[in-house]
């Protein structure tokens, strides 16, 4: 069984650019979270998706925003890129907003924000 | 508020020495507790967590955790450490899914 895959693995953006991140969760799962991983600071939740719906997100402005798909596949996107979102974006995935559902993650994409 | 404190950043011991890795949280009900794994370039694998119950807990690859309410800890265990430990270890709180709170993470170097 395929695990949670993410795409691309980096990403090299400038300033101001966006940047779009990709995610598959694991067969059968529903819901789909994005965190970041900055240097030194753990990962900070992003948002959280499920059933195509965002149903919360983490304390970012609102250029970090993305959207979940039918196939419950999810993307992130960043805009107007700034030196400090350069971080790892990890993508987990549940089988639906149970509260005790451990998470099943990704091996991230690295931006890369110059 | 609720948080996880995980006080040393870093740690080093030797191959074969025993492992304790410290993880302090405030939370304001009776906490899910987890720690992940995450080794270079990968995402995080958890490794054991507790809801309720005994309050020793054993997960992956040799791991134990131990919860103490009265001292609001969760440390993790290993008698025995590998060279495969090496990686950077998490602890997390909270209700799970998106109220999952993440720890600022402890990376473990092994030494030959």
């Amino acid at each position: 069984e395929a695990g949670v895959t993410q795409s691309p693995t980096h990403l090299i953006k400038t300033r101001g650019q966006q940047a779009t991140l990709r995610c598959s969760p694991i067969s059968g799962h529903t819901s789909v979270y994005w965190y970041q991983q900055a240097l030194g600071l753990g990962l900070q939740f992003l948002l959280w998706y499920d059933e195509g719906e965002e149903r919360n997100r983490g304390n970012f402005p609102p250029r970090f925003s993305g959207r979940q798909f039918p196939n419950y596949s999810s993307e992130l996107n960043v805009n107007a890129l700034e030196l400090e979102d350069s971080a790892l974006y990890l993508c987990a995935s549940s089988l639906g907003g149970v509260s005790n559902e451990k998470l099943f993650f990704g091996s991230g994409t690295q931006l890369s924000v110059l | 508020a609720q948080s996880v404190t995980q006080p040393d950043i870093h740690i080093t011991v030797s191959e074969g020495a025993s492992l304790e890795l410290r993880c302090n949280y405030s939370y304001g009900a009776t906490p899910y507790l987890f720690w992940y794994v995450q080794s270079p370039g990968q995402g995080l694998q958890l490794l054991l967590k507790y809801f309720s119950g005994d309050t020793l807990v054993q997960g992956i690859k040799g791991f134990e955790a131990e919860f103490k309410r009265s001292q609001s800890s969760f440390n993790l265990r290993k008698p025995s450490v590998h060279w495969s430990d090496a990686a950077e270890y998490f602890c997390a709180v909270g209700a799970g899914g998106f109220k999952t709170i993440f720890g600022a993470g402890t990376r473990l170097f092994v030494k030959a």
